[in-house]
């Protein structure tokens, strides 16, 4: 049972490059969540999507774009990296449609470095 | 937003009882109180939730109190593999479009010591 599963898990920009983060989970799950997490910090909600075919803004969606390409992937773009996006990126899901009152799951995130 | 407040670190010996505490005094009627945990390199793994009552599952304990603007995450007995960043994370309850205010802030590190 994979789970969550995000690729790459490693990736070196240039300022400026685009690039796409992907997600895909297979357990069926309704809602699909991408965050951040800088060094020593908490994470940080950029994009959800509560149910296939919608998404909404997070905390911090400026400089990204999402797609819901059906219920199992999840994907996020950085059309013109900049260094400030260097951080690790982590993709979730969850059963219930738009809320937390379920178990969500993580991947094992994208470590991403723009130069 | 309803926030929680939690110790930025904590020290356990291994194999003694460990007692995480979280404030979240402006909790709502239907706020879910949820636990999750980092370990190092990892994405956040789930611990436990609850609503009013405690709760037990395979890995902790959750103790809320009587008016819910506090709970303890209990581990019984610490092993190394609990070291961790523990989160404490309040969801609003029912079917809802509210994701964006979910706020992870920065959880207490837990230190094992053999």
């Amino acid at each position: 049972n994979a789970g969550v599963t995000q690729t790459p898990k490693f990736q070196v920009l240039k300022t400026g490059q685009s690039m796409t983060l992907q997600c895909a989970q297979d357990m069926n799950h309704n809602s699909m969540y991408w965050y951040r997490q800088d060094p020593g910090m908490g994470l940080r909600l950029i994009y959800y999507s509560a149910s296939e075919g919608t998404t909404d803004k997070g905390e911090v969606p400026n400089g990204y774009n999402v797609s819901r390409l059906n219920k199992r992937e999840f994907s996020l773009r950085l059309e013109s990296a900049a260094p400030s996006q260097t951080s690790v990126y982590f993709c979730a899901s969850s059963e219930a449609p738009g809320g937390w009152n379920t178990e969500a799951f993580f991947g094992q995130g994208t470590r991403l470095t723009v130069v | 937003d309803a926030k929680t407040t939690q110790p930025n670190s904590m020290e356990s010996n291994e194999e003694e009882p460990v007692h995480l505490p979280c404030n979240h005094s402006t909790i709502s009627g239907t706020d879910y109180i949820h636990w999750y945990r980092q370990l190092p390199s990892q994405g956040p793994e789930y611990v436990i939730h609850g609503l009013t009552s405690n709760v037990n599952n395979r890995m902790a304990s959750l103790a809320i109190a009587e008016d819910r603007k506090s709970s303890t995450l209990i581990l019984h007995r610490a092993t190394l593999r609990d070291a961790a960043v523990y989160y404490c994370i309040l969801s609003p309850g029912g079917v809802q479009t509210g994701a964006n205010n979910l706020f992870f802030g920065t959880g207490t590190r837990l230190t094992v010591i053999p």
